[in-house]
């Protein structure tokens, strides 16, 4: 039969604003998260991770946040730029584990 | 900067035909993983594999599929007998570690007619 395609999230922001992309996740066994960002026909390409014993850290013009405590991170992307159009996806891995489990994504739009 | 590699870009395939997906992962990594994604869809885990041997699959995973590490360098997915929805953009990926990130190729996109 006929798949039909997940609706990705969208953001939409304008050039030179700040952008930020939610991520929830539900198992408490989960100590280890990464943000991927994928263009189209690409593989997805790390931008930054997080260990569960922190709750901030920080990259080049990247900033992911971790709230245990509501099981939600984020990702902020300092002074969005046309480049940074593309999926993003949270990713997790469970503590011992090597398995990395892909969120369904939000599709970044950057506005001239 | 080390990448993985994967070949073919693109497949076409028969329904019923075997097809192979090769993969050169990071030199210095010892975690190598299969995964795809079906159009609009989220990347979804296939495989991982440790010292020569399958670590986890999944249940899409399951008889028709099969992995090799056939030498020092290359890493493969097989299908045996393809199926119109093993359709796909299959991505190998490598890490260093357990527990570490993994560095992901820029994909084989595999048609199955």
């Amino acid at each position: 039969g006929e798949s039909v395609g997940l609706h990705l999230p969208t953001l939409s922001v304008q050039e030179g604003d700040n952008s930020i992309i939610n991520c929830a996740y539900s198992n408490s066994a989960s100590d280890y998260f990464i943000w991927y960002k994928q263009e189209s026909g690409k593989g997805p390409q790390f931008i930054i991770d997080i260990r569960s014993n922190m709750d901030k850290r920080q990259g080049q013009r990247v900033t992911v946040l971790l709230n245990k405590t509501v099981k939600h991170l984020s990702l902020q992307i300092a002074a969005t730029q046309p480049g940074d159009s593309a999926v993003y996806f949270c990713a997790e891995i469970l503590m011992g584990g090597n398995k990395l489990t892909f969120g369904t994504g939000t599709q970044l739009k950057v506005e001239l | 900067e080390p990448e993985v590699t994967q070949t073919p870009s693109h497949q076409v395939t028969q329904m019923g035909q075997e097809v192979i997906l090769r993969c050169v992962p990071i030199s210095n990594h010892l975690y190598f993983y299969w995964y795809r994604q079906i159009l609009g869809q989220k990347v979804e885990f296939l495989v991982s594999f440790y010292n020569n041997e399958i670590s986890e699959k999944s249940e899409i995973f399951d008889d028709q599929f099969s992995v090799e590490r056939p030498d020092g360098s290359n890493f493969t997915l097989k299908i045996r007998s393809t199926k119109l929805e093993d359709s796909a953009m299959y991505f190998c990926a490598s890490s260093r570690q357990s527990h570490e990130k993994l560095f992901f190729g820029s994909g084989t996109q595999l048609s199955v007619l």
